[in-house]
């Protein structure tokens, strides 16, 4: 089965200095990986995804993430963070059993910018 | 474009009464899927409709029921409700079923008493 993990339930980062959001993957053939934000009192609002291609992938408000196969990751990461930027991110994966396409999420990493 | 909507924002029900969350897709979107957020948790797949017809389940007892409408909005009915069902429900939507991308809603806060 597909699955997600991400390590740190919280993550705290001075204003200005560069954050990752660590996320780890398992999955069968090749994955399929998302991230998500998501503020208070707000749904979940899509970052970026990897599908193929190249590793580093870009995405909305400045944050990209890297794919790493050989150790399964798909940190995401932004060189200065923002105290704007302190929220709840979730990785995700797609599964697909039974015919149908779902989302494995991970257990959030709660980002908390410090000024 | 419009994004995905749903209602009511907050709900606060009893055990045992019955409740219907809806959602409205957007625009071009023919695939709704809805997941449960509990507290402090990711979501959790509930099911999702394609065209209408229930395209796949979670692991989510027969009294989570749903629906989908010609015009792709949909419902989730949850019936004798449980105070474990207190949660963040949040729809999603997408261009089909095999779309790579869903957009969330802003989610229904239910709390079960």
């Amino acid at each position: 089965a597909q699955s997600v993990a991400q390590p740190e339930d919280q993550v705290n980062v001075a204003e200005g200095n560069p954050l990752t959001v660590k996320c780890t993957y398992s999955v069968s053939g090749n994955p399929y990986l998302f991230w998500y934000v998501q503020y208070p009192n707000r749904g979940l609002q899509f970052l970026l995804k990897y599908i193929t291609g190249d590793n580093l992938v870009k995405g909305s408000y400045g944050f990209e993430a890297e794919f790493n196969k050989s150790q399964t990751s798909f940190h995401l990461k932004k060189p200065s963070a923002l105290v704007s930027d302190s929220a709840l991110f979730f990785c995700a994966v797609r599964d697909f059993t039974s015919g149908t396409y779902k989302y494995i999420f991970g257990t959030g990493t709660r980002l908390k910018v410090l000024a | 474009e419009t994004g995905v909507t749903q209602s009511p924002t907050h709900l606060i029900k009893t055990r045992g009464q019955q409740v219907t969350l809806r959602c409205s897709s957007q625009s071009g979107h023919n695939t709704v899927s809805w997941y449960q957020q509990a507290l402090g948790q990711g979501p959790q797949f509930i099911f999702q409709y394609y065209r209408e017809e229930e395209n796949g389940r979670g692991n989510f007892p027969p009294r989570f029921s749903g629906l989908q409408f010609p015009n792709y909005s949909s419902e989730l009915n949850v019936n004798a409700l449980e105070l474990d069902d207190s949660a963040l429900y949040l729809c999603a939507s997408s261009l089909a079923s095999g779309a790579d991308t869903q957009y969330f809603g802003p989610g229904t806060r239910l709390t079960v008493l």
